[in-house]
């Protein structure tokens, strides 16, 4: 069945550094692809998206691109900041029926002064 | 900005006790999901709902569960006789309509401990 790899966390960063979150997935088709954030105390909240090959997504200075070729959409930012310290979670869309988003297991993202 | 809220935010039952988890949907929104997340798992999908029925469900979904909406704003997660492997943090999320409908918008979850 469909599903998503992720980096596994935590992931340590100090404030201006570059991150990369890595993000694989198999499915069938050509799903949508997608970036969750959740900060702490809070629910899901959608980053950015990519609903075709070679789409980039981006958002609040993060940026995903939709690789079929490597079947990847790695998340990634030039300088973090405090506030984005979160969890990150990957995510496909299914194509038809009730598409489902499948998860990655999330990697927690910590951002120091 | 409309949002997805959820209630109880935490929830201790003791095992083989039913508990319903409540959600409210953003208004306009037509398809309704559940999800949980066991500690230091990955988020699954449990099931979806649209025109006041199942659309898909997961295995995890059996006869312990149901889902309702039960009047036009609401919609329940019930779990019949809970165990302990039912811990977890369980989200509920609803999408609009057409291309839109693939973003999902997610409560801030319910943690259900049970003991």
């Amino acid at each position: 069945g469909d599903s998503v790899t992720q980096m596994e966390g935590p992931v340590t960063l100090s404030e201006e550094a570059f991150l990369t979150i890595n993000c694989t997935y198999t499915a069938t088709g050509y799903p949508s692809l997608f970036w969750y954030v959740q900060y702490p105390g809070e629910g899901l909240q959608l980053l950015l998206k990519a609903t075709k090959a070679d789409d980039k997504g981006s958002n609040k200075g993060f940026e995903a691109t939709y690789r079929k070729e490597t079947t990847s959409f790695h998340l990634e930012k030039g300088s973090v900041q405090v506030s984005d310290s979160a969890v990150y979670f990957c995510a496909l869309r299914t194509q038809g029926g009730s598409e489902k988003l499948v998860f990655g297991k999330g990697t927690k993202l910590t951002v120091n002064p | 900005e409309p949002e997805v809220t959820q209630t109880p935010s935490h929830q201790v039952t003791q095992m083989g006790q039913e508990v319903i988890l409540r959600c409210v949907p953003i208004s306009n929104h037509l398809y309704f999901y559940w999800y949980r997340q066991i500690l230091g798992q990955k988020v699954e999908f449990l099931v979806s709902f649209y025109n006041n029925e199942i659309s898909e469900k997961s295995e995890i979904f059996d006869d312990q569960f149901s889902v309702e909406r039960p009047d036009g704003s609401n919609f329940t997660l019930k779990i019949r006789s809970t165990k302990l492997e039912d811990s977890a943090m369980y989200f509920c999320a609803s999408a609009y309509l057409g291309a839109k409908r693939e973003t999902q918008y997610f409560g801030p979850g319910t943690r259900l401990l049970v003991l």
